[in-house]
């Protein structure tokens, strides 16, 4: 079985500042991490994504993520927020082998001008 | 930039009816998939579909719905008998078949409301 955590369902964080979006996973064998952002009305854009090497992975807008096997943890990072960062993210796991993709319940990051 | 689409972005239909809700997936992409998300809740993975049959599906995924790629465009998702418990919104999404794409792209959504 697989699953992922998003410990808060808000963020909230002044325009300019760092933004950190936590995740935690579960999986039983190797995981497929990824990010997906959605704006209202819209479907789930794809932001970044984890498979193997370099723990630290680049994605879409300056979003960056940092994956951490012994915690496994897959928090979403920014260097400087912009109001337009302003949406619901989504955490989601899928393991190696499988089709089945497992998200997380959201996470409302609030960026404030 | 290809994307994919979903028809129509929001579904009235009353328990017991038959729907069929549509999907457009990008058109080099190989990998089909059907998810759910019930207001307030997460999103729910329900099948996967690839060369032309089914290659995973969960235990929502019962008798009551069934998938098709009736031509070389359109990927559906037939849900009969509906029941209020259906209502949601149903996302399509497809991905590539290369080792190097894992990530799935999604379509903007059908909302279903089951009256």
């Amino acid at each position: 079985a697989q699953s992922v955590a998003q410990p808060e369902d808000q963020v909230n964080v002044a325009e300019g500042n760092p933004l950190t979006v936590k995740c935690t996973y579960s999986v039983s064998g190797n995981p497929y991490l990824f990010w997906y952002v959605q704006y209202p009305n819209r479907g789930l854009q794809f932001l970044l994504k984890y498979i193997t090497g370099d723990n630290l992975v680049k994605g879409s807008y300056g979003f960056e993520a940092e994956f951490n096997k012994s915690q496994t943890s897959f928090h979403l990072k920014k260097p400087s927020a912009l109001v337009s960062d302003s949406a619901l993210y989504f955490c989601a796991v899928r393991d190696r082998g499988y089709q089945k993709v497992t998200f997380g319940i959201g996470t409302k990051l609030q960026v404030i001008p | 930039e290809p994307e994919v689409t979903q028809t129509p972005s929001h579904q009235v239909t009353q328990m017991g009816q038959e729907v069929i809700l549509r999907c457009v997936p990008i058109s080099n992409h190989l990998y089909f998939y059907w998810y759910r998300q019930i207001l307030g809740q997460k999103v729910e993975f329900l099948v996967s579909f690839y060369n032309n049959e089914i290659s995973e599906k969960s235990e929502i995924f019962d008798d009551q719905f069934s998938v098709e790629r009736p031509d070389g465009s359109n990927f559906t998702l037939k849900i009969r008998s509906t029941k209020l418990e259906d209502s949601a919104m149903y996302f399509c999404a497809s991905r590539k078949d290369t080792p190097e794409t894992y990530e799935q792209y999604f379509g903007p959504g059908t909302r279903l409301t089951v009256t």
